[in-house]
């Protein structure tokens, strides 16, 4: 299986901060990486498609990029509604792996 | 608007077989993937597989050949068999429905059913 290793595992923000999440595969993926943020109590929901393309709807505020095997996602000035548990997802191969996970909360 | 809700008792025993059911509506069926996942409290997110509305499947081999799904087309429901439960699959279970090949962009999902394996 590809391995998807997310930092970090939460981190502390405030409000207008500027926020950014890894992803390191353990191989060569292509751009083959989604994120999804998951609140509390709820499903998760798609962001970022194709490590990049921004899902419709969501905000523009949130942004995701590629270098090689490391995948970034930024959130470049935090919001109320930002705090919650994002995660990466690779699909270049079966079965579909995901991040471990990084939780936003308020500093 | 697509909804997904998934049903199913949210307590198995030990060993026995857990049974999931998934509704879709606001929109056909058919010409997607739908993928189950799953989550243990307080943890990350785990592939289960996913299920073409044509009926093709695949699995994840973690649960070594324990999972099978299918899909009435005709009732726009899902389901999800897992058999010889254990603890270890004490989880929340989302259906999602996913866009191109494997069902990769999971753009809709389920509120999720919490399963917990007890005796």
């Amino acid at each position: 299986d590809i391995q998807m290793t997310q930092s970090p595992s939460s981190l502390s923000a405030s409000v207008g901060d500027r926020v950014t999440i890894t992803c390191q595969a353990s191989q060569d993926i292509s751009n083959y990486v989604n994120w999804y943020q998951q609140k509390p109590g709820r499903a998760p929901k798609l962001l970022i498609y194709d490590a990049s393309n921004l899902e419709a709807g969501v905000p523009s505020r949130f942004s995701g990029s590629a270098s090689g095997t490391e995948f970034s996602f930024t959130i470049s000035s935090l919001q109320p509604e930002d705090f919650a548990t994002y995660y990466c997802q690779q699909f270049d191969v079966l079965p579909l792996t995901f991040g471990g996970g990084t939780k936003v909360d308020l500093k | 608007q697509v909804h997904l809700r998934e049903s199913g008792p949210g307590l198995v025993k030990p060993s026995e077989t857990l049974s999931l059911t998934c509704s879709v509506s606001g929109g056909s069926i058919t010409n997607y993937y739908y993928t189950w996942i799953r989550q243990p409290p307080g943890k990350g997110l785990e592939w289960i597989g996913y299920v073409h509305y044509s009926g093709s499947a695949s699995y994840n081999p973690s649960l070594n050949s324990r999972a099978t799904m299918s899909v009435d087309t005709s009732n726009s429901l899902l389901s999800l068999t897992l058999t010889s439960v254990t603890a270890a699959d004490t989880a929340i279970y989302f259906c999602a429905r996913g866009r191109a090949v494997w069902g990769t962009y999971l753009d809709y999902w389920g509120q999720g059913i919490l399963v917990t394996v007890s005796s």
